[in-house]
């Protein structure tokens, strides 16, 4: 229950389209979702997040959709770029710590 | 403003050994929570240090123990490592116990052969 799933596992998108990244939780006890984003050889760094009060939250080019009674969220990326390759968590905060999901692994191509 | 630093970089014991590892923690920050990632996974907590007391810990067994310091660096040990112990270990600092806006570490990559 305190878990998060994250699909897929692996993402391969083109230059200028559009990433989306999906996560779900079960506990309801969670009342914080960051997404990070990892390069190789470097610690997480926080990209955006989203409380469940909200159903949107927009960062540049990055979004995160919220959809409280189906416990899912995901992220998305427009207009992708190659320097957006990377490994992409999803997370929750909850328990007192924070919980990740198994990451994706996004490959842009130029 | 300093970002969170560790060390050593990476490090290679055998099965049975004892290994320390270092964090300090960014500028301001008093709280420093430990996390090991497993080749292709996401991070698991460890446990979390403020103001030099454990407050919360993830799933992990005894031999893994931390400590926190007057100046808010902090160190993880682990005993009789194991095989199963190779990972990066993440340090990630906050202000107060704040998990929802951690800060972390480049990690320490741990080989236990």
């Amino acid at each position: 229950q305190q878990q998060v799933k994250q699909s897929p596992q692996s993402l391969i998108v083109q230059k200028g389209g559009i990433s989306i990244i999906n996560c779900a939780y079960e506990n309801t006890a969670f009342d914080y979702f960051p997404w990070y984003q990892q390069f190789p050889g470097k610690g997480p760094a926080l990209l955006i997040a989203i409380r469940p009060d909200v159903s949107e939250k927009k960062e540049g080019r990055f979004t995160i959709s919220f959809n409280k009674s189906a416990k899912q969220f995901s992220l998305h990326i427009m207009d992708s770029q190659p320097g957006d390759s990377a490994t992409y968590f999803c997370a929750a905060t909850g328990f007192q710590k924070l919980v990740f999901g198994t990451g994706t692994r996004l490959l842009v191509s130029p | 403003e300093t970002g969170v630093t560790q060390s050593p970089t990476h490090l290679i014991k055998t099965r049975g050994q004892q290994v320390t590892l270092r964090c300090s923690s960014q500028s301001g920050h008093n709280t420093v929570s430990w996390y090991q990632q497993a080749l292709g996974q996401g991070p698991q907590f460890i446990f979390q240090y403020y103001r030099e007391e454990e407050n919360g810990r993830g799933n992990f067994p005894p031999r893994f123990s931390g400590l926190q310091f007057p100046n808010y660096s902090s160190e993880l040990n682990v005993n009789a490592l194991e095989l199963d112990d190779s990972a990066l270990y993440l340090c990630a600092s906050s202000l107060e116990t704040a998990y929802n806006e951690q800060f972390f570490g480049p990690g320490t990559r741990l080989t236990v052969l």
